[in-house]
């Protein structure tokens, strides 16, 4: 099975600043990623995937980067409406499944 | 607009099996292209993916949950089924649904339904 790990588990950032977000497969995933934003009760959001196409509708701050096994979810300022759960995601094809990293959460400083 | 919500019983005892419905509006499952499928988040805790339905009615599921798990699609009432057998405190969670789309033959979960709480006793 392929494992996503996620850093840092939590993080404190303020408005305005520039947060990154990391995920490692444990082998190469070509790709294959999404990154989810979830808040407090809510279902997660879909915010990217194919690991740097940006779901409509999102706004253009959310940016996603990498290749092979690491990848970056990047907020380039922050908004007070950011402050969430973030999780990155796998797909991979044979044997088709999912699977998500631990998550990230994001908290005002 | 895709709507999707999930139905069932809040409450299921230990050992028996556990029945969840979504049901799809603005949309049929049976489009090209598209899955379904369902994901759990025990309380606390973090995103698990259980299983999922594809637009021909092919269906896969985590491995980790061995033989436990069966989905099922209904296209006169467009709709996706989950049962989860032989449950423990362990599947306590809120089970969500959601549709995935393609993009070049990876999936991608695009449109989420609110959750059901399931707890077992």
């Amino acid at each position: 099975d392929i494992q996503m790990t996620q850093s840092p588990s939590s993080l404190s950032a303020s408005v305005g600043d520039r947060v990154t977000i990391t995920c490692r497969a444990s082998q190469g995933i070509s790709n294959s990623l999404a990154w989810y934003q979830q808040k407090p009760g809510k279902a997660p959001k879909l915010l990217l995937y194919a690991a740097s196409r940006l779901e409509s509708g999102v706004p253009s701050r959310f940016s996603g980067s990498g290749s092979g096994t690491d990848y970056t979810l990047t907020i380039s300022s922050l908004q007070p409406e950011d402050f969430a759960t973030y999780y990155c995601q796998q797909y991979y094809r044979t044997p088709p499944m999912y699977t998500f990293g631990q998550g990230t959460k994001l908290e005002i400083k | 607009q895709l709507q999707l919500q999930e139905s069932g019983p809040g409450l299921v005892k230990a050992s028996e099996t556990l029945s969840l419905t979504c049901t799809v509006s603005g949309g049929s499952i049976s489009t090209s292209n598209y899955h379904w499928g369902w994901i759990r988040q025990p309380p606390g805790k973090g995103l698990e993916w259980i299983g999922s339905i594809s637009y021909s009615g092919s269906t896969y599921h985590n491995v980790s949950l061995k033989s436990r798990v069966s989905i099922s699609g209904d296209t006169s009432k467009n709709l996706v089924s989950l049962k989860l057998s032989s449950v423990t405190a362990a599947d306590t969670a809120v089970y969500y649904c959601a549709r995935h789309f393609s993009l070049m033959g990876d999936y991608y979960m695009d449109v989420w339904g609110k959750g059901t709480t399931v707890s077992v006793s």
